[in-house]
This record gives structure tokens, C-alpha cells and sequence, in this order.
């Protein structure tokens, strides 16, 4: 089955700076990776996603890059702020298997005033 | 207007009870899946239905059987608890079996094992 690693487990950052969270994954047939953010005693929720057809997306201060051919994405945050302090989970679906996502162990990100 | 919905929200009970977690999603989605939340907070999924039916069926133990009665619901039935059971489990759905689809999250439900 797939395996995706997440690296950190925890970042902190100053406010204003830029947070990067790197993923991997094992499965070449995975093509379609959203990354979800989990603030404290909260739900997890898409903040963004990526096909395998696209290299880079970007929306606001958040993108996401994927290079197929190393298997691995990155969430980039820029300009941090206070309110980005959250855990982000990577996923990693398999098309073929129906709706299957699996999940990355997370990053905790503090992002200090 | 809660998309999904799950009950009870904390769940505090003895080792050795039986206990289950209701959901509910009113987005009109096929698949419905339920995910263990662990203290250290990973994210594993248990079961996944579409459309009422079982589709993913990770290695967890047969201490936990989900039914869905209709493509709405999704409820979850613990047997016999045991210590390592405490966790957070969520309930999502997405619409179909596309990997595009987005994974909507219900608030969780905190259970502690005594």
C-alpha cells in the first residue's frame, strides 16, 4: 500500500516568515494530493491540493509543489501569521482504489508573534 | 447547517464496555469513512462505505463494526473497549469514488477508555 512520510513533525517559524513542509510517497499511482490543516480541538480541513498533471499551485500565501518524478510534494506558507499555527497533514490518494487517502503524520506548526 | 455530523462529541467510559459513535452528512456525498486519531496525532483510516457499502476495511480489530444504513449515515460499534482505544475518531465523506474528491471532516468524538 502507499506510504507517505511528512517531515518536520514540528516547525516554528517567525511571523512573517516563510514555513515549508515537505512529503513523500511510495506509490508512482497516487495522483492526487491535498494537504488538510487541523487547528487545536478542531476538524482537519483542505486548505489545498494538487494533481499529478500539475507541478505548482498557489493560492494566497499557501502552494503546493509536486515533482513526480522524485515522489514528493511540499506545502509553502509565506508571510506566516499567527493564525497559520495549526498541524497539516499531506495526503496521498490512490485513484485506482476508489477514495482512498493516506495521510502523513503531520506537521506542528508555531508561528511566534 | 452542520455538513457532518457526529455524536457524542466526548465519550468517556470503562474498559470492557460497548459503545458506538453515530454520524450523519447532509451533502448528498457516496462515501463515507470513519479515521482514528491517536495522541500523537496520527490520522489512520478504518472503514470506508459507498454507498452503503464497505469498500476499505483497514486492519483494525473485529471489536469495531461499522454500519451504514443508508449513504447518509455511517455509525460505528466498539466492543468489549480496551485502554488503546482512547483517541479521537472522525467521521468524513466525499462525494463519489473520484481521488479528486475533497474529505469533509465531522467535529470528532473523543473517547477515553478507564
Amino acid at each position: 500500500g502507499e506510504n507517505v512520510e511528512q517531515h518536520p513533525s514540528t516547525l516554528s517559524v517567525q511571523e512573517g516568515d516563510s514555513a515549508v513542509i515537505k512529503c513523500t510517497y511510495s506509490d508512482s499511482a497516487s495522483n492526487y494530493f491535498p494537504w488538510y490543516k487541523q487547528e487545536l480541538g478542531k476538524r482537519p480541513q483542505l486548505i489545498i491540493d494538487i494533481r499529478s498533471n500539475v507541478g505548482e499551485k498557489k493560492d494566497q500565501r499557501i502552494a503546493v509543489t509536486l515533482n513526480k518524478t522524485a515522489k514528493h510534494f511540499s506545502l509553502h506558507i509565506t508571510e506566516t501569521q499567527p493564525e497559520d499555527s495549526a498541524v497539516y497533514f499531506c495526503a496521498a490518494s490512490l485513484s485506482n482504489t476508489g477514495n482512498q487517502f493516506y495521510f502523513g503524520t503531520g506537521t506542528s506548526l508555531t508561528v511566534i508573534p | 447547517d452542520t455538513a457532518v455530523s457526529q455524536t457524542p462529541k466526548y465519550l468517556v467510559t470503562q474498559m470492557g464496555n460497548d459503545k458506538s459513535i453515530k454520524c450523519e452528512q447532509n451533502l448528498g456525498h457516496d462515501t463515507m469513512y470513519w479515521y482514528k486519531q491517536d495522541s500523537k496525532k496520527f490520522l489512520k483510516i478504518m472503514f470506508s462505505y459507498n454507498n452503503k457499502e464497505l469498500i476499505i476495511n483497514e486492519t483494525v480489530p473485529n471489536r469495531f463494526s461499522p454500519k451504514s444504513p443508508d449513504k447518509a449515515h455511517l455509525n460505528l460499534h466498539i466492543n468489549s473497549l480496551e485502554l488503546g482505544d482512547s483517541a479521537v475518531y472522525f467521521c468524513a465523506s466525499s462525494h463519489g469514488t473520484s481521488s479528486y474528491g475533497e474529505l469533509f471532516f465531522g467535529e470528532g468524538s473523543r473517547l477515553t477508555v478507564l
